[in-house]
């Protein structure tokens, strides 16, 4: 059984276009994130959820909007996609936001390639 | 200074060999540490959690000095399946100690085992 699961794992999409990418968990955690990661490979946290609660906002444009319709699920809608955005994309959770039991899981990532 | 800096190397080794890596942090409130290992292509995945009195498992050794915000990972005998990017990961806390989402990764350290 796959703990973070992530769809598509490929995405190609032209500029301007709108998509939206899937996260689910099944590890029964509470806090969620999404992460880039650019060409060189740095990964750079954007969004922190916890309980479907936005926690953490990483000065995002505000053409990515994430949703949470429950704690198990945490997805990303990209509104008006730029070159720019060209990246993989992780989501990934973690039994809680403090303390020592946020030790996070990943998903496999979604390659999103804007031409 | 960078929220979490580490050096990008990249480390070559000989099977064998022992290499350490270094990692710094900005937030001195941060309370819990980890380091991740991400093959290429893939999802990073938790190698250890960073303990304050240091911890060891197997041939991988972690330590943190919390008075220099400075965390180490130390590899001995090094495998061919160590080659990897290892990155240092610190969740953020505010003033009083309290993390607030903000699970943070450096840049990351590229290690090449070789025969």
């Amino acid at each position: 059984d796959t703990a973070v699961s992530q769809t598509p794992k490929y995405l190609v999409t032209q500029m301007g276009n709108d998509k939206s990418i899937k996260c689910e968990q099944n590890l029964g955690h509470d806090t969620m994130y999404w992460y880039k990661q650019d060409s060189k490979k740095f990964l750079k946290i954007m969004f922190s959820y916890n309980n479907k609660e936005l926690i953490i906002n990483e000065t995002v444009p505000n053409r990515f909007s994430p949703k949470s319709p429950d704690k198990a699920h945490l997805n990303l809608h990209i509104n008006s996609l730029e070159l720019g955005d060209s990246a993989v994309y992780f989501c990934a959770s973690s039994h809680s936001w403090g303390g020592m039991n946020t030790e996070a899981f990943f998903g496999q990532g979604t390659r999103l390639t804007v031409v | 200074r960078k929220e979490v800096e580490q050096d990008p190397g990249p480390f070559n080794v000989p099977e064998g060999a022992t290499v350490a890596f270094n990692c710094t942090y900005s937030n001195s409130a941060s309370q819990s540490f980890f380091w991740y290992r991400q093959d290429c292509r893939k999802e990073p995945k938790l190698l250890m959690s960073v303990y304050s009195s240091g911890n060891e498992d197997g041939r991988f050794t972690a330590q943190l000095n919390r008075a220099s915000q400075y965390i180490s990972l130390l590899i001995r005998d090094s495998k061919l399946s160590d080659s990897a990017t290892y990155l240092c990961v610190v969740n953020f806390a505010n003033a009083g100690g309290t993390s607030y989402g903000k699970l943070t990764f450096g840049q990351g350290t590229i290690l090449t085992v070789h025969p």
